[in-house]
């Protein structure tokens, strides 16, 4: 699987969006980019993922570029319970659909 | 739905000690995972199962095992415990196919003294 450079950490004001950057400049075809997040010491939470077209769900919206050597993760209205730990993973569909997990960004929401 | 269920939440091991760590999920997924996280760490990948009866190494399997005779169940395996074993441990579960996203229990939090 590809391997990821996030940055270790950065902060937000609530209320405010919060782009999330990372960097997968090794990425192949068939690899899905996905996003969890942890909050405290809770088990990771599931957010998003795609392939290569822009996702948005409920929670966030992923923007992969068109190379896909690198996405964002937008927040759109970060809160103070988004503060959390932010792992960008890229995995294949295949292999057990296994996840390998750096060491993410540490999201800090500021009022 | 509960979703993938881990017990104990806590736990302490005296070093040599076996136990074994439980983890069921209720959403009929084919495949199931341990991982480990260690302090201030991203989580490393200790086995996985991509079904009843089959299951294989991830990248950290020393002194665990693993079982899958249900689709439901995957309990983790502690049979020498030792200092270094220290830490969270992570169930997951996913359905099949490519692109399915791993739902993740809360944690078994486990100290070996």
């Amino acid at each position: 699987d590809a391997k990821t450079t996030q940055p270790p950490s950065m902060d937000c004001a609530e209320g405010r969006a919060a782009n999330l950057p990372c960097n997968h400049s090794t990425i192949s075809g068939n690899e899905y980019v996905y996003w969890y997040r942890q909050i405290h010491s809770q088990g990771p939470q599931y957010i998003i993922h795609g392939l290569k077209n822009n996702e948005t769900n409920e929670m966030a919206s992923l923007i992969i570029t068109e190379d896909r050597k690198s996405s964002t993760l937008i927040l759109p209205h970060a809160t103070l319970r988004d503060t959390a730990v932010y792992y960008c993973i890229v995995r294949s569909g295949t292999a057990g659909n296994k996840l390998t997990f750096g060491g993410g960004t540490r999201v800090l929401v500021k009022p | 739905n509960a979703g993938v269920t881990q017990t104990p939440k806590f736990r302490i091991l005296k070093i040599g000690q076996s136990m074994t760590l439980q983890c069921t999920q209720d959403m009929n997924h084919n495949y199931m995972y341990w991982y480990r996280q260690d302090p201030g760490m991203g989580l490393k990948l200790i086995y996985y199962s991509v079904g009843a009866g089959i299951t294989d190494k991830g990248e950290v399997p020393n002194g665990y095992n693993v079982s899958r005779s249900t689709t439901e169940d995957f309990p983790l395996r502690l049979e020498l415990a030792a200092p270094s074993q220290t830490s969270v441990y992570f169930c997951a579960s996913s359905m099949s196919g490519g692109g399915q996203p791993q739902h993740f229990g809360d944690g078994t939090r486990l100290s070996i003294l």
